[in-house]
């Protein structure tokens, strides 16, 4: 059936290593996001794409990277630039193009650092 | 810059009783709002979405208002059950499109038996 997938749901990474978060999506959706949930916060935009082989920066793109070769992946990197990487990380999806259009979200990756 | 505010982190109501979450914004003017719901763990999942020219929208028990005046949306649970407990985030949209989805810390909703 379709949806989000991210994988993994739990993962551990040593300080200075990079690190990679899986989100495959097979709504045939145009747009898709990354955002970051910190305890007690809402979710921080980190990096969108509307298409692809583009992706746009958002609010906490810093430490970050993402790609976007296939439409149904969107892949996203935590480098060792990420200063506070330990977080829970989302992956959504959406159309383009259409008004009021909701945002479909995946089961979400914990991250932490040890 | 852009603000959010929802009502307080958590309320506890009893079953059986009517939930009200407010979300108030600020420096903007959403033509938009949506209201997900997040339980423990796991990704949000959209419930409803009200327009600026939308004073009320309703479905099933849940009903949100919209005052672009007061720049504030109410989110109301009625006749509420245990299961309705979860985080409910508010997330006024101003371009349109989820790209520009701006999302509230949510308030945590316990609805005691």
């Amino acid at each position: 059936d379709g949806g989000i997938t991210q994988s993994p749901k739990y993962l551990f990474r040593k300080e200075g290593q990079n690190v990679t978060l899986s989100c495959e999506q097979n709504l045939n959706h145009d747009a898709m996001y990354w955002y970051r949930q910190d305890p007690g916060q809402g979710l921080r935009l980190i990096y969108y794409s509307q298409i692809v082989n583009d992706f746009q920066k958002g609010d906490i793109a810093e430490g970050y990277s993402v790609s976007r070769e296939k439409k149904e992946s969107f892949p996203l990197t935590v480098t060792s630039a990420q200063k506070n990487p330990t977080a829970f990380y989302l992956c959504a999806s959406s159309i383009v193009g259409t008004p009021n259009t909701e945002a479909f979200f995946g089961q979400g990756t914990r991250l932490t650092v040890v | 810059s852009q603000k959010i505010e929802q009502n307080s982190e958590a309320l506890n109501i009893q079953e059986g009783k009517t939930a009200t979450l407010t979300c108030n914004y600020t420096n903007y003017s959403p033509a938009y709002l949506q209201w997900y719901r997040q339980d423990p763990g796991r990704g949000p999942v959209f419930l409803l979405l009200i327009r600026e020219n939308e004073k009320e929208k309703r479905k099933e028990r849940l009903k949100v208002t919209f005052d672009t005046t007061l720049k504030q949306s109410l989110f109301h649970i009625t006749a509420s059950q245990p299961a309705d407990s979860a985080t409910y985030l508010c997330a006024p949209d101003a371009s349109g499109s989820a790209r520009q989805l701006t999302f509230g810390s949510g308030t945590q909703l316990t609805v005691l038996p």
